[in-house]
């Protein structure tokens, strides 16, 4: 069975410090991958998708940057956290087929002071 | 193009109390649905989901959601709920659009259960 894994689980860091979450998925081959961000009492917003190795979509322009060096890894990067980056980072992904259901990770709470 | 719309941002109910989580779908053609639990601080679990046939369809913990296609929704219900359902729903959307798949979800719905 397939298994979706983010770290880490929770992170606080300074204003202008940068940032690695790295999530990983087992079991499947060639995902679509996801990263979405959920502020307080908000709803999901997709921030990147990817289809491939190398492949990113943005889907907002933003502070944040993501990549993908091997088939079922996906990582969020930013060389300067800002205040408005707190919030609960959800990694998730889909089979590549025309019907995709997106199953996801435990996500990371990012706290920037 | 696609939306969704979940009318309740939260709802309360009695344990033992039936459910009822609304939920309405803007699209063209047929969609895909799908509804989440997020339990805080977790990440979000699918329920159920519905692609073609019968339009009520059943999912995990007890849950059913009916497609109404005459009025774009999807509905999600459960006949007693448990304190263990207290959590936020997430209805969304699925299409097959030109550039691939896209997904769009709903503000949410935040389940409170009394005892």
């Amino acid at each position: 069975s397939q298994t979706i894994h983010q770290w880490p689980a929770t992170l606080v860091q300074p204003v202008g410090s940068p940032l690695s979450l790295e999530c990983t998925v087992e079991g499947t081959s060639n995902p679509n991958l996801y990263w979405y961000r959920q502020a307080a009492g908000r709803g999901l917003q997709l921030l990147f998708y990817s289809v491939g190795i190398g492949q990113i979509s943005s889907e907002v322009p933003q502070n944040l940057s993501a990549s993908r060096p091997q088939d079922r890894q996906f990582i969020l990067s930013s060389k300067k956290l800002l205040l408005s980056d707190s919030g609960f980072y959800l990694c998730a992904w889909s089979d590549s087929g025309s019907v995709q259901t997106q199953y996801f990770g435990p996500g990371t709470r990012l706290l920037v002071l | 193009a696609q939306s969704v719309t979940q009318p309740d941002i939260h709802i309360t109910v009695s344990e033992g109390a039936s459910l009822e989580l609304r939920c309405n779908y803007s699209y063209g053609a047929t969609p895909y649905l799908f509804w989440y639990v997020q339990s805080p601080g977790q990440g979000l679990q699918l329920l159920l989901k519905y692609f073609s046939g019968d339009t009520l369809v059943q999912g995990i913990k007890g849950f059913e959601a009916e497609f109404k296609r005459s009025q774009s929704s999807f509905n999600l219900r459960k006949p007693s709920v448990h304190w263990s359902d207290a959590a936020e729903y997430f209805c969304a959307v699925g299409a097959s659009q030109t550039g691939g798949f896209k997904t769009i979800f709903g503000a949410g719905t935040r389940l409170f259960v009394k005892a």
